[in-house]
C-alpha cells in the first residue's frame, strides 16, 4: 500500500519549545489530516487540510498542506506536558481509502 | 453523542478460537472502517464499508470478515485466531462525501486482542 514518510519518529523536547515533524507522500493527497493518539485511546483528530499551501491553527497547532500535495507540516509552539502522545498523519486523495505515517512519539519534559 | 463505540476493549484468545468485534457509530456516517494498529507500522486498513450492505478488501483482510447488516454497525470477525492478528484494532466512521468534513475520520477508543 501507499507509504507516508514521518519524521521525526520521536522527539524528547522540553517544556516550552517547540516542535516541527513532517509527513511526505510518493503520491499527491487531496486532504491531510493530523491526528494525536494518547496511551490506550483512538486518535482523535486535530487538524484537517483540503487545500494545497492551506495553513491552519488549532490553538497552539499549525498544520500546513504542501504545495507540490505530497508533503504536510505540524508545528507545536510553547509545548506543555499534556502534548505528550504519538502524532499521525493521514493523507486522501480521491476514493475511500485513507494512508497514514507511522507516527512520531512526542515526550515533553517538564 | 458516544460517537464511535467499540466492544470489547480487551481479549485474549487462545490459537483458533473465534471471535467478534463490534464498532457501533451514532453519527449517521456512511463509510466505516476498521484498522490494526501494531508497533512500528502504523495503521493498516483491513476492511471497510461504503453503506450498509457493503464492504470491501484493505491493505490486510486475510483472516477477516466484516458485515455491515445495519448502517450503524460494522462487525470484524476472526474465524480462527492466530497469533499474528495480536493486535489493537480500531473502527473509524465517515460521513458521506456530500457533507462538509466529509474526508475525515472519527475513531472508537479500540480494541485490544492477544492471541496465545
Amino acid at each position: 500500500g501507499q507509504q507516508l514518510n514521518q519524521s521525526p519518529q520521536s522527539m524528547f523536547i522540553q517544556e516550552g519549545e517547540d516542535v516541527s515533524m513532517n509527513c511526505t507522500s510518493s503520491s499527491i493527497f487531496n486532504t491531510w489530516l493530523w491526528y494525536k493518539q494518547d496511551p490506550g485511546e483512538g486518535p482523535v483528530l486535530l487538524i484537517a487540510l483540503y487545500k494545497a499551501g492551506e495553513l491552519t491553527s488549532n490553538g497552539r497547532l499549525t498544520a500546513q498542506f504542501g504545495i507540490t500535495r505530497k508533503d504536510s507540516f505540524l508545528n507545536i509552539s510553547a509545548s506543555i506536558p499534556s502534548d505528550v502522545g504519538i502524532y499521525f498523519c493521514a493523507g486522501l486523495y480521491t476514493g475511500n481509502q485513507f494512508y497514514f505515517g507511522t507516527g512520531t512519539s512526542l515526550t515533553v519534559i517538564p | 453523542n458516544a460517537g464511535v463505540t467499540q466492544t470489547p476493549k480487551f481479549r485474549v484468545l487462545k490459537t483458533g478460537q473465534s471471535m467478534t468485534l463490534l464498532c457501533a457509530q451514532d453519527m449517521n456516517h456512511e463509510y466505516m472502517y476498521w484498522y490494526r494498529q501494531d508497533p512500528g507500522m502504523g495503521l493498516r486498513l483491513i476492511h471497510y464499508s461504503v453503506g450498509e450492505g457493503t464492504t470491501a478488501k484493505g491493505e490486510v483482510p486475510d483472516g477477516y470478515n466484516v458485515s455491515r447488516l445495519k448502517k450503524q454497525n460494522f462487525l470484524l470477525g476472526l474465524e480462527s485466531a492466530a497469533p499474528s492478528q495480536t493486535s489493537v484494532y480500531f473502527c473509524a466512521s465517515r460521513a458521506d462525501r456530500a457533507y462538509s468534513g466529509a474526508n475525515v475520520l472519527t475513531f472508537g477508543a479500540g480494541s485490544r486482542l492477544t492471541v496465545l
